[in-house]
C-alpha cells in the first residue's frame, strides 16, 4: 500500500513568507509526528497527533511553528515570516495506533530559506 | 532533561560484526528504538525494547538494559548494504509518545 507521503517535497522560500508543508499518513494511521532534521544529525521531536487532537507541542521551537490534523488524518505543519534558521528537513511519520511503536516516516519537505 | 549519547562513526569490515552502543539519560522511559537510514533516505524502524535483554530478528540484535540506560544494537555478517547511519531513539514519559532520537551512527561498511 501507500506509505507516508508529504508535499512539496522541496521548498524554497524568501525570509519572512509564510509555508505550510503537508503530510499524509498511512491510511488508518493514529498518530501523526512532526520532526525536523538538519544534516547529520537525527530526527528532532516537534509535535505529535493521536487522531485530531495534539497531544504534545512541546518540541515546536517557538510561536511561529504551529501544526494542525483537524479531520484526524491529513496534517499541516504552518511556519510564519520564516528565518533562515528554519531551513532544514521537515519529516512526518505516522504509526498505526495510540499503543504502537513502529513510525513510518515519509521522504520530508526540504526547506530553504533565502 | 534528555541526552542520548552514541558514537559518531564507526568502520567495519564485510562480513563482520559490529556493535554500535548508545546511552540515555530522559525524564521517564517507555521504550528505546533503533532506526537505519541510509544517505538521502527516510529512517526506517529495526528494532523495539522495553524490557531488559536482547532482540533478535535476522542478523540484527538490540539489547536493552534500563538500570544502566544503555542499549546497544548488534549486527552481524555485515554486507556493504548496511553502510548508513543507525539512530537511537528513545520514547520518553509514563504513557507519552514522545520520541527523543540520537545524532546517529555512521557505520561504514568495507570491502
Amino acid at each position: 500500500g501507500a506509505g507516508v507521503s508529504q508535499s512539496p517535497r522541496y521548498k524554497v522560500t524568501k525570509r519572512g513568507q509564510d509555508v505550510a508543508l503537508r503530510c499524509d499518513p498511512i491510511s488508518g494511521h493514529v498518530s501523526l509526528y512532526w520532526y525536523r532534521q538538519a544534516l547529520g544529525q537525527g530526527p528532532e521531536f516537534l509535535t505529535y497527533f493521536n487522531y485530531e487532537a495534539q497531544q504534545d507541542k512541546s518540541g515546536l521551537p517557538n510561536d511561529r511553528f504551529s501544526a494542525e490534523r483537524p479531520e484526524g488524518s491529513i496534517s499541516t505543519l504552518t511556519i510564519q515570516r520564516t528565518e533562515q534558521r528554519d531551513s532544514a528537513m521537515y519529516r512526518c511519520a505516522s504509526s498505526p495506533g495510540i499503543d504502537s511503536y513502529e513510525q513510518y516516516f515519509g521522504p520530508g519537505t526540504r526547506l530553504t530559506v533565502t | 532533561g534528555q541526552n542520548i549519547d552514541q558514537p559518531t562513526e564507526m568502520t567495519a569490515t564485510e562480513g563482520a560484526i559490529v556493535q554500535i552502543n548508545c546511552t540515555y539519560q530522559t525524564s521517564g522511559f517507555n521504550g528505546l528504538f533503533w532506526y537505519q537510514q541510509h544517505a538521502g533516505e527516510a529512517p526506517t524502524f529495526l528494532s523495539y525494547n522495553v524490557l531488559d535483554g536482547l532482540e533478535e530478528k535476522g542478523r540484527f540484535s538490540s539489547f536493552l538494559s534500563r538500570s544502566k540506560g544503555y542499549s546497544y544494537l548488534l549486527l552481524k555478517e555485515l554486507q556493504m548494504k548496511d553502510s548508513a547511519s543507525y539512530l537511537c531513539a528513545v520514547r520518553e514519559g509514563t504513557g507519552g509518545f514522545k520520541t527523543i532520537f540520537g545524532a546517529g551512527t555512521r557505520l561504514f561498511v568495507k570491502a
